[in-house]
């Protein structure tokens, strides 16, 4: 397996514009994670999924930010519109659900609103 | 809530050992793990362990957990400049799949 699969590896948007981050997960695992690193703040949780359902989102900054998961494949981060302070690097993770699992994680998208 | 705290940075000279610290606030945490992320890349599992142990050893790897003070370490013996990373510690708390992670320590491995 090819791992866990980020794009775009880098995006640089204007402010105000929308932008769409994409993750496919390790085939068979059923958890996905979305978290967003900063200087700032670290690591932090957005949002994860179980089984392609939101389990929480508490994570999730801002109505501007949404997720989906429309099949176990495949996930999106939507931002719409993008801020400055959105700029950050986000990472999709994915791993099966149970008791002690390990999350794998992509290589990340860094995005830069200017 | 959960949370879980590092210190930012630590320098060490190749060949020491480096001990990286953490500590946690969820006292239903069941496992605890440390992440290794290299430059430009995504975050690599290095280790666990299980809350009802104190000591983890794996190669150049000790994991010691104080479950009473809620802290948790990591030293790495003989430390190489391929070492020099962030570090993350972070709980899984109950039987949930949440992982919260800390804010990470830059390790800088120095000749």
């Amino acid at each position: 397996d090819a791992g866990v699969i980020q794009s775009p590896r880098h995006e640089v948007t204007e402010m105000g514009q929308e932008v769409t981050l994409r993750c496919k997960p390790i085939s068979g695992h059923n958890s996905l994670f979305w978290y967003r690193q900063t200087m700032m703040r670290g690591l932090e949780l957005l949002i994860y999924f179980n089984n392609n359902v939101p389990i929480d989102d508490s994570g999730m900054p801002e109505d501007r930010f949404s997720a989906k998961m429309p099949n176990a494949s495949f996930s999106t981060l939507k931002i719409q519109p993008s801020e400055p302070r959105d700029s950050a690097v986000y990472f999709c993770a994915s791993s099966f659900t149970g008791v002690n699992t390990e999350a794998f994680f992509g290589q990340g998208t860094r995005l830069t609103v200017v | 809530g959960e949370d879980v705290e590092q210190s930012l940075f630590l320098s060490v000279r190749e060949g020491d050992s480096s001990v990286i610290n953490c500590t946690y606030t969820d006292s239903s945490s069941t496992y605890l793990y440390w992440y290794k992320q290299e430059p430009g890349a995504g975050l690599q599992l290095l280790t666990y362990i299980f809350s009802n142990m104190d000591m983890k050893q794996d190669q150049r790897l000790t994991v010691l957990l104080n479950k009473k003070d809620k802290h948790l370490s990591l030293r790495i013996a003989d430390t190489q400049t391929g070492d020099s990373a962030i570090y993350f510690c972070a709980e899984r708390a109950g039987g949930g799949n949440k992982l919260t992670f800390g804010t990470g320590t830059q390790l800088k491995v120095e000749l």
